[in-house]
């Protein structure tokens, strides 16, 4: 079975760092790309990029280059989106998914909650 | 960027109603065009994928089309039912940042 599994809900301050996982099983990780997508509290979904496992090509969306760091690692399957710098506006639901043409899985969320 | 359009933002029906989204490109993504369903508190689900392709397990009440220019789409629920209430959000993957609609939220009169 096909599962995409995040890393747990957290709580940090402004101007921390962070790093949220999303482990996959099921099927071989580095066949597929991984996206990662935002939703902020009441909002829509926002993709924010993707990355190929297999050789780590990664593209972002203007709207974050620069604000995040998508990674993998191929040995752990598991895919990485990591801040240097959080900001209250980080605040919201963050999926990771598998595919490049079509999200066919996904994961549960992980909420990141950004407040003094 | 291309930007994808959906119409209407919201729309309330009752069960057994015909019910049809709409989804705009801003240019032509040929046939690289995702539907999703995103119920309260759950991760969004691949309804359909390539613009008419129904994914393994969503009612046939679910359809998806193309106008054939590439930019307009629509999905159909044939007789809605209760538990279709949600919000419903088009996809393009032909080029990144692979944008979606603003969503269409789905209500029962």
């Amino acid at each position: 079975e096909v599962q995409l599994v995040q890393s747990g809900a957290e709580v940090k301050k402004p101007g921390e760092s962070l790093k949220i996982s999303c482990k996959g099983s099921g099927y071989n990780f580095i066949n597929y790309w991984i996206g990662w997508v935002r939703q902020m509290p009441g909002k829509g979904l926002e993709w924010m990029g993707i990355i190929n496992p297999g050789d780590s090509e990664t593209r972002y969306s203007p709207s974050f280059q620069g604000q995040v760091t998508i990674s993998a690692d191929m040995s752990l399957s598991t895919a990485y989106l990591q801040w240097s710098s959080l900001k209250a506006s980080d605040t919201a639901i963050y999926y990771c998914a598998k595919g490049n043409v079509y999200f066919d899985y996904w994961g549960q969320g992980t909420l990141v909650t950004v407040s003094s | 960027d291309i930007q994808m359009t959906q119409s209407p933002s919201s729309l309330s029906a009752s069960v057994g109603d015909r019910v049809t989204i709409t989804c705009r490109a801003s240019q032509s993504i040929s046939a690289y065009l995702n539907w999703f369903q995103q119920k309260p508190g759950e991760a969004p689900k691949l309804l359909i994928s390539a613009v008419s392709t129904l994914q393994s397990g969503v009612p046939s009440r679910f359809t998806g089309s193309g106008s054939g220019t590439g930019t307009d789409f629509a999905l159909t629920i044939s007789s809605l039912r209760p538990e279709d209430c949600a919000t419903y959000y088009c996809q393009q993957t032909f080029s990144t940042p692979q944008t979606f609609g603003q969503g269409t939220k789905v209500e029962i009169k």
